[in-house]
C-alpha cells in the first residue's frame, strides 16, 4: 500500500490568518483527495485534487476557501484559507493508487487544526 | 444518492472475545464497494478491509472479516479475539464504481474491556 504523510500534523491557528498542509506520497498515484472531518462528526469530501488542472470540488466547499494544488503524480497541498473556529477540523489526505484498482483507497496521518 | 448508516454509536467487548460493529447502506448503484476503516484516537484512519458487490465470497482480513449480504444491504464487521488495542473508532465506507468519492456513516465507537 502507498505510505502517506502530512505536514503539519496539528496546528494551532490565529482566526483570518491561512494554513497550508502538504501530503506526500511515496508512490504514483491517480487520484488524491482532501477529507475534513469536525470534531465528532464523521468524514466529507472537500475535494479532489487534479493533477495539472483545478482540483474539483464538492457541494459546499469553494476554491477561494479551500485552494488545492496538485503538482504531480505525488504530491498535493489544502490551503484552509481565512481561518474561523468552525474550521477546526482533522484534515485528511486520501489516495487511490496508479492502477485505479476499486479496493485500496488509503488515508494520511490527519492534520489535526484548532482555530482560536 | 448513496446512505450509510452504523446504528451503534458505541459498542463494549470483553477482551479475546468478538464483536460484530453493524453497517447497512442504500444505494441504486449496481456495482459498488464497501469500506471498513479504523481511527484511534490519534486521529488516522487505518484501511482493515474491503469488499465488492459481487464478490461471492465474504471479504476476510486477519482478525476481521466482514460479513456481506447483499439482499438486506449490510455489510458488518466482525472482529474475532478482540484485543485492547482495537478499541477505537470504526467507520463503515462505501464508493460506487466510476467514483472515487467515499461516503462515510457516522461510526462505532467500540470500546474493548480487559
Amino acid at each position: 500500500s502507498a505510505v502517506i504523510s502530512q505536514k503539519p500534523s496539528r496546528d494551532i491557528c490565529q482566526r483570518g490568518t491561512s494554513l497550508t498542509i502538504q501530503c506526500q506520497v511515496d508512490s504514483q498515484v491517480t487520484m488524491m483527495f482532501w477529507y475534513r472531518q469536525q470534531p465528532g462528526q464523521s468524514l466529507t469530501l472537500i475535494a479532489t485534487a487534479n493533477q495539472g488542472s483545478e482540483a474539483t470540488y464538492e457541494s459546499g466547499f469553494v476554491i477561494d476557501k479551500f485552494p488545492i494544488s496538485r503538482p504531480n503524480l505525488t504530491f498535493s497541498t489544502l490551503t484552509v484559507s481565512n481561518m474561523s473556529p468552525e474550521d477546526s477540523s482533522i484534515y485528511l489526505c486520501s489516495v487511490e493508487d496508479i492502477r485505479g484498482v476499486m479496493d485500496e483507497q488509503y488515508f494520511g496521518p490527519g492534520t489535526r487544526l484548532t482555530v482560536t | 444518492a448513496q446512505k450509510i448508516t452504523q446504528t451503534q454509536p458505541g459498542m463494549f467487548v470483553q477482551e479475546k472475545e468478538a464483536v460484530t460493529l453493524d453497517c447497512t447502506y442504500d444505494t441504486s448503484d449496481q456495482s459498488y464497494g464497501l469500506f471498513w476503516y479504523k481511527q484511534p484516537s490519534s486521529g488516522e484512519m487505518i484501511f482493515l478491509i474491503y469488499q465488492g458487490s459481487y464478490d461471492e465470497q465474504n471479504a476476510t482480513e486477519g482478525r476481521y472479516s466482514l460479513n456481506f449480504q447483499k439482499a438486506r444491504k449490510s455489510a458488518n464487521l466482525v472482529i474475532s479475539a478482540s484485543q485492547l488495542g482495537d478499541s477505537a473508532m470504526y467507520f463503515c465506507a462505501m464508493r460506487k464504481r466510476g467514483s472515487s468519492r467515499l461516503t462515510f456513516g457516522e461510526g462505532t465507537q467500540l470500546t474493548v474491556n480487559p
